[in-house]
């Protein structure tokens, strides 16, 4: 049971360059999430999604888009990637409306150069 | 949202037990208390929740304050392996709350050999 699989583990970007963070899970949770973590801050909100075709901002959307084609996979897209965007990325999911706990991929840690 | 305040660190003897404290004072009749660890270099995990009554895990114990405006998370017998960040967080049981996930910015437990 892989749970919630992020890719790539690392990866260094150029300012202006683009790419986008993979996270699919295997567990049919209707609930994903983006989170960046700041080196000694605690995560904070990109965008989250409550199903299929349904995503919303969180707290720091700016500079990211997201897409919820299916139940298992939330791409992070970032288009022109900026210093500022430096971060660990966490990915997680829930299952739904009943009090259960959150899955976390274990991070994507992207420099920005 | 409602929020939680923590103590931003904290220290702990290997092999004692350690009281980890969270004030939710605004808390409502519905929001569970959740608690999250994040081990350095890793996603977060799931520690234990609760409502109103205390609860016991093979990880962890919850106690609940009879007016549940603050809680606290108890590690009976701390090993170097519990030193993380250790968030507190509310979940509502129905609607938007159900599926906010929102961290602060959590306590760091250190524990000394």
């Amino acid at each position: 049971n892989a749970g919630v699989t992020q890719t790539p583990k690392f990866r260094i970007l150029k300012i202006g360059q683009s790419m986008t963070l993979q996270c699919a899970q295997d567990m049919n949770h209707n609930y994903m999430y983006w989170y960046r973590q700041d080196p000694g801050m605690g995560l904070k909100l990109i965008y989250y999604s409550v199903g299929a075709g349904i995503t919303d901002k969180g707290e720091v959307p700016n500079g990211y888009n997201v897409s919820r084609s299916t139940t298992e996979d939330f791409p992070l897209r970032l288009e022109l990637a900026a210093p500022s965007q430096t971060s660990v990325y966490f990915c997680a999911a829930l299952r739904g409306r009943s009090v259960t706990e959150a899955f976390f991929g274990q991070g994507t840690r992207l420099t920005v150069v | 949202d409602a929020k939680t305040t923590q103590p931003n660190s904290m220290e702990s003897n290997e092999e004692e037990p350690v009281h980890l404290p969270c004030n939710h004072s605004t808390i409502s009749g519905t929001d569970y208390i959740h608690w999250y660890r994040q081990l350095p270099s890793q996603g977060p995990e799931y520690v234990i929740h609760g409502l109103t009554s205390n609860v016991n895990n093979r990880m962890a114990s919850l106690a609940i304050a009879e007016d549940r405006k603050s809680s606290t998370l108890i590690l009976h017998r701390a090993t170097l392996r519990d030193a993380a960040v250790y968030y507190c967080i509310l979940r509502g049981d129905s609607g938007a709350g159900s599926y906010q996930l929102t961290f602060g910015k959590g306590t760091k437990l250190s524990v000394i050999p």
